[in-house]
C-alpha cells in the first residue's frame, strides 16, 4: 500500500536559519496536505498541494509538489522558536480525508 | 480554534472497562472522521462518515471499537473491555465535503489512558 518517508525524522535548528523536510512516496500521489503539531497539540491544517510542481508559499514556509507527485518538501527560512512542532505530510488515499499521515519532523529550536 | 469539539479531554480508565468520546464537527461539515494517534507517530485512520453513514473502517479498528452519527451531526466512539494497547490520543476531524479543496480541520483531541 501506499505509504510515506519522511526526513529527517528530527531536526534541531538554530533560530534563523533554514531548514527543509521531506516527503517522499514509492507510488505517485493524487494531492499532499501539510499538517503542523505543536507539542501536546493537535494537527493544524497549513496547506494542500495538487498540481505536479506546485509551489506556494505562506510566508517564510515554501510548499513543493515534485514534478512526478512523489516528493514534496517544506522549506523554512529565517526559523523562529514559533516554528517548534512536528511538521507532518498526509498524502490522500482512495478517500478523501483518509489520510496517511507520514512520521513526522520534529523540529526543535535553540533561540 | 478549529471548532471541533471533543470530550473528554483527557480519561484515565481500568483495564476492562468501556470508554465513549464525543466530538461535535464545524457546523455544517458533511464528512467526520476519526484518527488515533500514539506517541511519536503520525495521525492513523480508524473510520469516517458522510453524514450519517459510515462509509470506511480502518482494519485497526477491532470489534471492540464502534462509532456512531446517528443524525449526521455530532459523532460517538465507544471502546469496550479497553486495553493497554488502547493508550492513545483520538482525534476527530471534519470536512465540509470531500476532495481538494475541502479542508480537514482535527479536533484537540481526546487523550485515553488505560491502566
Amino acid at each position: 500500500g501506499q505509504q510515506v518517508m519522511q526526513i529527517p525524522q528530527y531536526q534541531h535548528v538554530q533560530e534563523g536559519e533554514d531548514f527543509t523536510t521531506y516527503c517522499n512516496s514509492s507510488t505517485t500521489l493524487s494531492n499532499i496536505q501539510w499538517y503542523k503539531q505543536r507539542p501536546g497539540g493537535h494537527p493544524v491544517f497549513l496547506i494542500q498541494l495538487v498540481k505536479s510542481g506546485e509551489v506556494k508559499k505562506q510566508k517564510r514556509l515554501t510548499f513543493q509538489f515534485g514534478e512526478a507527485k512523489k516528493n514534496s518538501s517544506l522549506h523554512i527560512t529565517a526559523t523562529q522558536t514559533t516554528d517548534v512542532g512536528t511538521y507532518f505530510c498526509a498524502p490522500s488515499t482512495d478517500s478523501w480525508g483518509k489520510f496517511q499521515f507520514g512520521a513526522g519532523t520534529q523540529v526543535v529550536v535553540t533561540p | 480554534d478549529t471548532g471541533v469539539s471533543q470530550d473528554p479531554r483527557h480519561k484515565i480508565t481500568k483495564r476492562g472497562q468501556n470508554v465513549t468520546f464525543r466530538c461535535d464537527p464545524i457546523s455544517e461539515h458533511n464528512r467526520l472522521y476519526w484518527y488515533r494517534q500514539t506517541l511519536g507517530q503520525g495521525p492513523e485512520f480508524l473510520t469516517y462518515f458522510q453524514n450519517e453513514a459510515q462509509l470506511e473502517k480502518s482494519r485497526l479498528l477491532s470489534d471492540r471499537f464502534s462509532a456512531e452519527r446517528p443524525k449526521g451531526s455530532f459523532s460517538t466512539l465507544e471502546i469496550q473491555r479497553t486495553e493497554q494497547g488502547d493508550s492513545a490520543m483520538y482525534l476527530c476531524a471534519s470536512s465540509q465535503g470531500a476532495g481538494p479543496g475541502n479542508t480537514i480541520y482535527f479536533g484537540e483531541g481526546s487523550w485515553l489512558t488505560v491502566v
